[in-house]
């Protein structure tokens, strides 16, 4: 089955930090890509969808400022958790899918732990 | 009123028998339901998706699908202590919505 990577899987950072996340389809090439945020015993909470070459979309409530998503090519997009604080702490998860409609494909998510 | 709403739980059945997960949506216009299972800090991986009104089989899996009614079950037989997880519906709508998921606990 078609494999997405993230990395990296835990990261720890003091709070103001920037931290970036990668997102990466290792055998196909997504179209679009999204990026999910779980927080403990919540579900996962859509953040933005993103398409290879355009600007994300992000859902309501989501600061696209804070939160900066990059999709430069057809299998990597990243994430950007600028000035970060303690209650950006989550489990934060991308998926990645071909075409519309297509089955979503997820990766084992990222740990951000911010002190 | 939520978009996919599941019962949280927890579900608590024995080993060997039928568990039974519901959930309910509020787009009409919805065609696409998936269930995922999540084990605590994993994300979530596909077991199911049904398209089609009616039930669709997958080994000890099945999916149950009433657009008139908009709810989506999965019944999982001969439960297993290693299903036990956390289940996720989701409805694609252009986009996948997750609702906040039940937790199975399958007790030998």
């Amino acid at each position: 089955g078609a494999v997405v990577s993230q990395h990296p899987s835990r990261v720890i950072c003091k709070s103001g930090t920037s931290v970036k996340i990668e997102c990466r389809s290792l055998d196909f090439q997504a179209t679009t890509m999204f990026w999910y945020r779980q927080f403990p015993k919540k579900s996962l909470m859509l953040m933005a969808t993103s398409n290879e070459g355009s600007k994300a979309t992000y859902e309501q409530g989501v600061e696209k400022d804070k939160f900066l998503i990059n999709h430069a090519s057809l299998t990597l997009s990243t994430l950007t958790v600028t000035s970060a604080h303690p209650e950006d702490s989550s489990f934060y998860i991308c998926s990645a899918r071909v075409g519309a409609g297509d089955e979503q494909y997820f990766g084992p998510g990222t740990r951000l732990t911010v002190t | 009123q939520k978009e996919v709403e599941q019962n949280s739980g927890p579900l608590s059945v024995p080993e060997g028998a039928i568990a039974s997960l519901n959930c309910t949506y509020s787009d009409r216009g919805s065609q696409s339901f998936f269930w995922y299972r999540q084990y605590s800090g994993k994300s979530p991986e596909l077991i199911m998706f049904i398209y089609s009104n009616g039930d669709k089989e997958d080994g000890r899996f099945t999916a149950q699908l009433n657009k008139a009614s908009q709810y989506v079950s999965l019944l999982i037989r001969d439960s297993q202590p290693s299903d036990s997880a956390t289940y996720l519906c989701a409805v694609d709508t252009g986009k996948l919505i997750f609702g906040q998921g039940t937790t199975l606990q399958v007790k030998p």
